[in-house]
Formats: C-alpha cells, structure tokens, sequence
C-alpha cells in the first residue's frame, strides 16, 4: 500500500514553455502533499507544501506565479512549471501524507521526474 | 551552519565491512529523525526511524545522542546492493516540517 505515482518520469522542453507534472496517491488519500526539488549532489528542497481544496504554502524563495501548484482532489496535485528556463532543469519529486502534519515516515514519495530545459 | 549537515562522502568500502557515518542538526527542538537511502536517480525510500533509545533492524542501526546533537547510521556486514546516498532527515521542531541532510555517498566494492 501507499503507493504514489508521478507522470511524467522525464520531460525534455525548449525554453520558455511550461510544463505539467501530475503526483497521484494510487491507494490512499493524500491529505497533504509536498513538492520537492533536488539539483545533482544537493540535498531534497522542499518547494511547497499543498493541502487538498486550498492554495499551496510556498517557501522562501520559491516563486508562486513560476511554479503552479493544484490539489483539486485527495489523490492528485498538479505541478506546473510555468515559462521553463534552463536553470530549472532538476529532478522534482512529490511526497503525500494522510496526515496534515505529514512529518516523518507518513511521506510516501513519488518516483520523480527529471526536467531538462533546453 | 546547515539545519542538517552529513559528510557528502564518497565513503569507499570493501564488501563485508562495518562503515558508520553521522549526521549533526542545529534545532535542539527537533522531535523525529530518520534515515533515508536515496538510489542514484531514485526517489528516496525510508530506511530507518532514529528513537532516543536507539534502533536496530538487521545489520542497520541507527542512534540519536540529543546532547550533542546527531544521529549516526551504522551498517554492519555491508553488501553491494547497500551502495547509495544516505539521507538524514530531522524535523523542524514545532512545525513538522522536515529538514534534510545533503546525503552521504556509500560505495561499497567488491
């Protein structure tokens, strides 16, 4: 149990489009769900975190009207990364919990996608 | 300094040894800590939950020392299949959110 699915695994784009990347929770409901970033030899950066029916909590830094983030449903949040340039070429990683604090092992994660921005 | 900081490693290891690394965190507020083992290119997979009292499971175990701040992950009778990136992750105290470590590189040679 306690599966989460991400689509898709990899994604090439031209700079300057936007690209969409869907986090499913396959066999639960996600009451909470984060979105992480990971650049090579870096540790997992947490982006945002996004509870189902409400807008997305952002961190520092992070720019909101860049990275667009829907939880319409328990099972699915949408990531959206809008205007892609090269430096946001990563691996994005989603996590789910049935829990709202979602601390600790009650994060389940995705298998990620890679982004290349050309 | 770092929330969460780890030896980026690559620690090199023969098949069959014992390796141990540690992890320090800055917030003495931090409640939960865990280990995680990141596969190159993979999402990270839970290995281990760090309890005050220790924790053991095979030939992983994994401790908490509060007063000076870190957690170490020993790995006893190491195999191939246990080359990866290990993860230390803390919580943030109060707000749950989760802190993570940079990860230490294992490579364990045949």
């Amino acid at each position: 149990g306690a599966v989460v699915s991400q689509h898709p695994s990899r994604v090439i784009c031209k700079s300057g489009t936007s690209v969409k990347i869907e986090c499913r929770s396959l066999d639960f409901q996600a009451t909470t769900m984060f979105w992480y970033r990971q650049f090579p030899k870096q540790s997992l950066m947490l982006m945002a975190t996004s509870n189902e029916g409400s807008k997305a909590t952002y961190e520092q830094g992070v720019e909101k009207d860049k990275f667009l983030i829907n939880h319409a449903s328990l099972t699915l949040s949408t990531l959206t990364v809008t205007s892609a340039h090269p430096e946001d070429s990563s691996f994005y990683i989603c996590s789910a919990s049935q829990v709202p604090s979602g601390s600790g092992n009650e994060q389940y994660f995705g298998p990620g996608t890679r982004l290349t921005v050309t | 300094r770092k929330e969460v900081e780890q030896d980026p490693g690559p620690f090199n290891v023969p098949e069959g040894a014992t390796v141990a690394f540690n992890c320090t965190y800055s917030n003495s507020a931090s409640q939960s800590f865990f280990w995680y083992r990141q596969d190159c290119r993979k999402e990270p997979k839970l290995l281990m939950s760090v309890y005050s009292s220790g924790n053991e499971d095979g030939r992983f175990t994994a401790q908490l020392n509060r007063a000076s701040q870190y957690i170490s992950l020993l790995i006893r009778d190491s195999k191939l299949s246990d080359s990866a990136t290990y993860l230390c992750v803390v919580n943030g105290g109060s707000n749950y959110q989760l802190i993570w470590g940079a990860g230490t590189k294992l490579i364990i040679k045949p």
